[in-house]
């Protein structure tokens, strides 16, 4: 089975910038996730989507951050323009539909995330 | 969502038990404990997710006693590919689906 696809791997743009970062879930995985784990911290949920419908955006910085997940499946999270304190590093992540079961409503798969450095 | 308390880091030497606790005071009734594990430049791998009572895997156990406030994530024999960063999430379905991962505990097994 393959795992979640994101690109780039590396970024590195000058603050004011802008940028964006691609997500490719496991197939048939509903819910999907996009985080920011900045250096020393754990991820911090930015947006959760299930489907095309967003779950929770409480977090995520909207005056400057965009996120969308046309069809359901494929996701882009958007950052313009930019700050040196975005640098981070980018994880999405996957889950199958929370309404398919109770037992491992919180496992989630994770890709590579996408190291992003504002200068 | 119930907050988490860790230890921040651990030692631990190759072939050793490990456990490590997370206290979660405020859990609700339709709350899970899963926990988490994350190498370095990686993404968080799912490790074990359990109610009540123990789970058990191949990779860990997981200790939930019957007041459900606290959790163990025990690791048998431990071997150096097992540095890495332990999160414990609580949290369930209802309210909201949220995730919220804390600091973690720095595990670092030596040779």
């Amino acid at each position: 089975e393959a795992g979640v696809a994101q690109s780039p791997r590396y970024k590195i743009i000058e603050k004011r910038q802008s940028v964006a970062f691609w997500c490719n879930p496991i197939s048939g995985h509903a819910t999907l996730y996009w985080y920011q784990q900045i250096l020393g911290q754990g991820p911090k949920l930015l947006i959760q989507f299930q489907n095309n419908g967003v779950v929770d955006d409480s977090q995520l910085p909207k005056d400057r951050f965009s996120a969308e997940r046309l069809k359901g499946v494929d996701s882009t999270l958007k950052i313009q323009p930019a700050k040196l304190e975005d640098s981070a590093v980018y994880l999405c992540a996957s889950s199958l539909d929370l309404r398919g079961g109770m037992k491992f409503v919180y496992e989630q798969y994770f890709g590579p995330g996408t190291r992003l450095t504002v200068t | 969502l119930a907050k988490t308390t860790q230890p921040i880091s651990m030692d631990s030497y190759e072939g050793q038990e490990v456990n490590i606790t997370c206290s979660h005071n405020n859990i609700a009734t339709n709350d899970y404990i899963t926990w988490y594990q994350q190498f370095p430049s990686q993404g968080p791998r799912f490790i074990i997710q359990g109610y009540k009572t123990k789970v058990t895997n191949e990779v860990a156990s997981l200790f939930i006693p019957a007041d459900r406030k606290s959790s163990t994530l025990s690791l048998p024999r431990v071997s150096l590919s097992d540095t890495a960063v332990y999160y414990c999430l609580v949290g369930g379905n209802t309210g909201g689906f949220k995730t919220i991962f804390g600091a973690g505990t720095r595990l670092f097994v030596k040779a």
